[in-house]
């Protein structure tokens, strides 16, 4: 059964970095894009990044590339995100999911929550 | 970037009947458009992907349809659990990124 579980949920202040972490099981993790999706209270769902299989690109959307790195580990089988400079915009549950073979996001994790907050 | 545009934001039905949503694409998508489901408190999930191909374990009730830029997801028969809000999202080029609509919040009525 594949799961993904998403760990690293905070109350950060804003201007501060947070990593996020996905553990990834039921599958071989090391063959599949990964990708980090969030969601802010109460609204829709929005791209944030992708990450090749074996590591070597990596993508962004516009509102968090040069503030927010993207990273796996396939000898843990664990997805990184890496968020920095951080704003009350960045406040949203984030889910991580994996990438079907036809590029779209066949498994999700349950999600972890950032909070920016002074 | 495309842009998805859902429609309704909301659709209120009553259980039994049939629901249908749209989706439209600034530009063609192709097929390469999947529907989520996602319940309150609960991670989304895929429902359709390929514009019409349901995924493992999804009823029958649910079907897509269309291609390019219009495309939509019937629900035959409203069951309790049916009620979510659901999300288009296309996947036409590499890389990313790619884009979902703004969603539709199925109700009862």
């Amino acid at each position: 059964e594949v799961q993904l579980v998403e760990s690293g949920e905070a109350l950060v202040q804003p201007g501060g970095s947070l990593r996020l972490s996905c553990a990834a099981s039921g599958f071989t993790f090391s063959t599949y894009a990964m990708h980090w999706i969030r969601q802010a209270p109460g609204k829709g769902l929005e791209y944030v990044s992708t990450v090749t299989s074996n590591g070597g690109a990596t993508y962004y959307a516009d509102s968090v590339k040069g503030r927010f790195t993207v990273s796996r580990d396939n000898s843990k089988n664990t997805l990184y995100l890496q968020m920095g400079s951080l704003t009350t915009e960045d406040m949203a549950m984030y889910y991580c999911a994996r990438g079907s073979s036809q590029l779209y996001f066949d498994y999700w994790g349950q999600g972890t929550l950032v909070t920016v907050s002074s | 970037e495309i842009l998805m545009t859902q429609s309704p934001a909301t659709l209120s039905v009553s259980p039994g009947e049939r629901a249908t949503l749209s989706c439209r694409a600034s530009q063609s998508v192709s097929s390469n458009l999947a529907w989520y489901q996602q319940k309150p408190g609960q991670a989304p999930r895929l429902l359709i992907y390929g514009a019409s191909t349901r995924a493992t374990g999804v009823p029958a009730r649910f079907s897509g349809s269309g291609s390019g830029t219009e495309f939509t997801l019937t629900i035959g028969s409203l069951q309790s659990e049916d009620f979510a809000v659901y999300y288009c999202q296309h996947y036409n080029y590499w890389p990313p990124p790619w884009t979902f609509g703004q969603g539709t919040k199925v109700e009862i009525k």
